[in-house]
């Protein structure tokens, strides 16, 4: 199984301010990554997949980047809606799907 | 626009049996597969299976294998997650979630319901 790992568990960023996020497979996953956004009391919601695509209605300040192990999640401008958890989700071969514990970003 | 609405919030009793459901709506149900997904209090999503409903073809997650059944209805574009006999440890939320990308290898949730929340308890 590939394991995926989030790091930091909790980010603290004041509104305004740049976060990144970022996510290391267990072994290569190639593009093959996917970040999900969930608020408290919500259902995930897609952010980014293939790494790097922002999904349908995303903006901008959400840019993913990586490839291989090594992947990170950005947002340029923190805004009050984007306090959430972020996952990120590695997709490189059917049906052995993983996603990450995490990461809380917080108000600071 | 694209939506999975899920039945509501369920308590159970160890033992019993419960089936929720997804019901897609604004693409056609039976071209995307739809996933299960668990998410227990405060951890992180697992993913449990998937069913396309086109042909009720499923695949499951060796870790809910057995576990867990899933099954389509195309005619009224609903999937379905149930337990035969629940236990206290399957309290948690669910969510189904479509996977549309298959032919081209994108193996992502684009569209996910609002969950389930399932509680077990004597």
């Amino acid at each position: 199984e590939i394991v995926m790992t989030q790091s930091p568990a909790t980010l603290s960023v004041s509104p305004g301010e740049r976060a990144t996020l970022s996510c290391r497979a267990s072994q290569t996953v190639s593009s093959n990554l996917a970040w999900y956004q969930q608020k408290p009391g919500q259902a995930p919601r897609l952010l980014i997949y293939g790494a790097s695509t922002r999904a349908t209605g995303i903006p901008a300040r959400f840019r993913g980047s990586g490839s291989g192990t090594e992947f990170s999640l950005t947002i340029s401008s923190l805004q009050s809606e984007d306090f959430a958890v972020y996952y990120c989700q590695q997709y490189n071969y059917w049906l052995t799907w993983t996603f990450g514990q995490g990461t809380k970003v917080e108000i600071k | 626009e694209v939506q999975l609405v899920q039945s509501g919030a369920e308590v159970r009793r160890p033992g019993e049996s419960l089936k929720i459901s997804c019901k897609g709506s604004g693409y056609s149900f039976n071209t995307c597969w739809i996933g299960w997904v668990r998410q227990m209090a405060g951890k992180g999503l697992e993913w449990m299976g998937i069913i396309y409903p086109g042909d009720s073809a499923t695949r499951y997650s060796p870790s809910f294998q057995g576990q867990v059944t899933m099954s389509a209805d195309k005619s009224i574009s609903t999937a379905y997650l149930q337990w035969s006999s629940l236990r206290a440890s399957d309290s948690a939320m669910y969510y189904c979630a479509r996977l549309c990308h298959v032919p081209a290898a994108e193996y992502y949730f684009d569209y996910w319901g609002q969950g389930t929340q399932v509680f077990v308890s004597s």
